[in-house]
């Protein structure tokens, strides 16, 4: 699976919308991109996926840019619970199903 | 959705023994993963359990050293050979659902002494 980049860390205050990027520059045709987070203490929790087209769901927003390289996870309204860290990962559904490849992911700190 | 029970939910186990952690799934899935996450660090794919044949094993991990069995659609037991202390660490199952999207047990966090 082709890598993603997103920043270590970034912190917004509660009740405001919250960007998070990330830069997948070699991703393939057949790369979806999704979102997962990781609380405390907790195993990673699905956030959100897509292909192509910008997806919205009950958790938050995904913004693909047109070529793909770039996508934006946000969060239309932080609350503390939304203190986690949060995993952009490509997964190629062209060719079987492999598990997901983490990486460091973004830990997104909300202040009250 | 799918709800995972992982068992046990920690363990402290002496050098040289073994852990076998098992992974119940409420309904029948096709994927079914195992991870590691070390302390302070991100995921790492252990393996793909698969269901009537042996598990397919990621770069850096064996099957001597963690042994898989998927007896059907909704079972799967890890376990943790000839543990050492670099072995401690927290050890999740993972399934994947029809609609891609990946549900993951809370984890069995292993401290090995």
């Amino acid at each position: 699976d082709a890598k993603t980049t997103q920043p270590n860390s970034m912190e917004s205050n509660e009740e405001e919308p919250v960007h998070l990027p990330c830069n997948h520059s070699t991703i393939s045709g057949t790369d979806y991109i999704h979102w997962y987070r990781q609380l405390p203490s907790q195993g990673p929790e699905y956030v959100i996926h897509g292909l192509t087209s910008n997806v919205n769901n009950r958790m938050a927003s995904l913004a693909i840019a047109e070529d793909r390289k770039s996508s934006t996870l946000i969060l239309h309204r932080a609350t503390l619970r939304d203190a986690a860290v949060y995993y952009c990962i490509l997964r190629d559904m062209g060719g079987g199903a492999d598990g997901l490849t983490f990486g460091k992911g973004t830990h997104l700190i909300i202040q009250p | 959705s799918a709800v995972i029970s992982q068992k046990p939910s920690r363990d402290i186990c002496q050098r040289g023994t073994s852990l076998t952690i098992q992974c119940q799934v409420d309904s029948q899935v096709t994927m079914m993963f195992w991870y590691r996450q070390q302390p302070g660090q991100s995921l790492t794919l252990i393996a793909t359990a698969n269901q009537g044949s042996e598990a397919t094993y990621e770069s850096g991990f064996v099957i001597d050293k963690f042994p898989i069995s998927r007896p059907n659609l909704t079972f799967s037991t890890l376990t943790v050979s000839n543990m050492s202390p670099e072995d401690s660490s927290i050890y999740l199952c993972s399934v994947e659902l029809n609609t891609g999207e990946l549900f993951f047990g809370e984890g069995s966090r292993l401290t090995v002494l």
